[in-house]
């Protein structure tokens, strides 16, 4: 199946900087990425939508600035966490989205191994 | 709106004792469901999907879901339930013809030996 890939794995930094967090897809092109945050024993929450080419759609109560998002190519998208608090710790996941039919009669998202983010 | 409902947050059964996990959903249409994995610390594996035709989706390791639209429910089941299954398991909507995708909040599956 198709992959995704996530860089780092996990990232330790000071509060006050800023991390980049990679998401690719490796095998097929994806006009269409999702960013998806999941606290501890929690279910994801979908942050926002990546659209190659054009400024991401942001879910109500995310904050655009402190989460910025670039999808400068068909197969990456970039998050990054500005001014990074502890609060901003937690595990992000992104998803791309392979616009080819997939067995069922529709596209497929597939996930990344997801990124540990610890803000100190 | 969507939204998915995953009843009971942790469920605990016998290796080779039948698993059951319970999703309902609400959806104004016609839905795409999926039931995903997690392993700790990892991202998240497709187990199945419904999305048109045969109600009873089978998906991998063992692990089927049947589409009741009277019941607005996807549950998720397994005959004989294997050390190896011990994960999260999400439950997902997506409209049909939509792109996003929401969650459930999870069912942890524990297996005792």
């Amino acid at each position: 199946g198709a992959v995704v890939s996530q860089h780092p794995s996990r990232v330790i930094c000071k509060s006050g900087t800023s991390v980049k967090i990679e998401c690719r897809s490796l095998d097929f092109q994806a006009t269409t990425m999702f960013w998806y945050r999941q606290f501890p024993k929690k279910s994801l929450m979908l942050m926002a939508t990546s659209n190659e080419g054009s400024k991401a759609t942001y879910e109500q109560g995310v904050e655009k600035d402190k989460f910025l998002i670039n999808h400068a190519s068909l197969t990456l998208s970039t998050l990054t966490v500005t001014s990074a608090h502890p609060e901003d710790s937690s595990f992000y996941i992104c998803s791309a989205r392979d616009h080819r039919v997939q067995g069922g009669g529709t596209d497929t998202q597939y996930f990344g191994p997801g990124t540990r983010l610890t803000v100190l | 709106a969507q939204s998915v409902t995953q009843l009971g947050s942790h469920v605990s059964v016998s290796e080779g004792a039948l698993v059951l996990l319970r999703c309902n959903y609400s959806s104004s249409v016609p839905p795409y469901l999926f039931w995903y994995v997690q392993y700790p610390n990892q991202g998240l594996q497709l187990l199945l999907k419904y999305t048109t035709g045969a109600t009873l989706v089978k998906g991998i390791n063992g692990f089927e879901a049947e589409f009741k639209k009277s019941e607005t429910s996807f549950h998720l089941t397994k005959p004989s339930a294997h050390m190896s299954d011990a994960a999260e398991y999400f439950c997902a909507v997506r409209e049909n013809g939509g792109f996003k995708t929401i969650f459930g909040a999870g069912t942890r599956l524990f297996v005792k030996a």
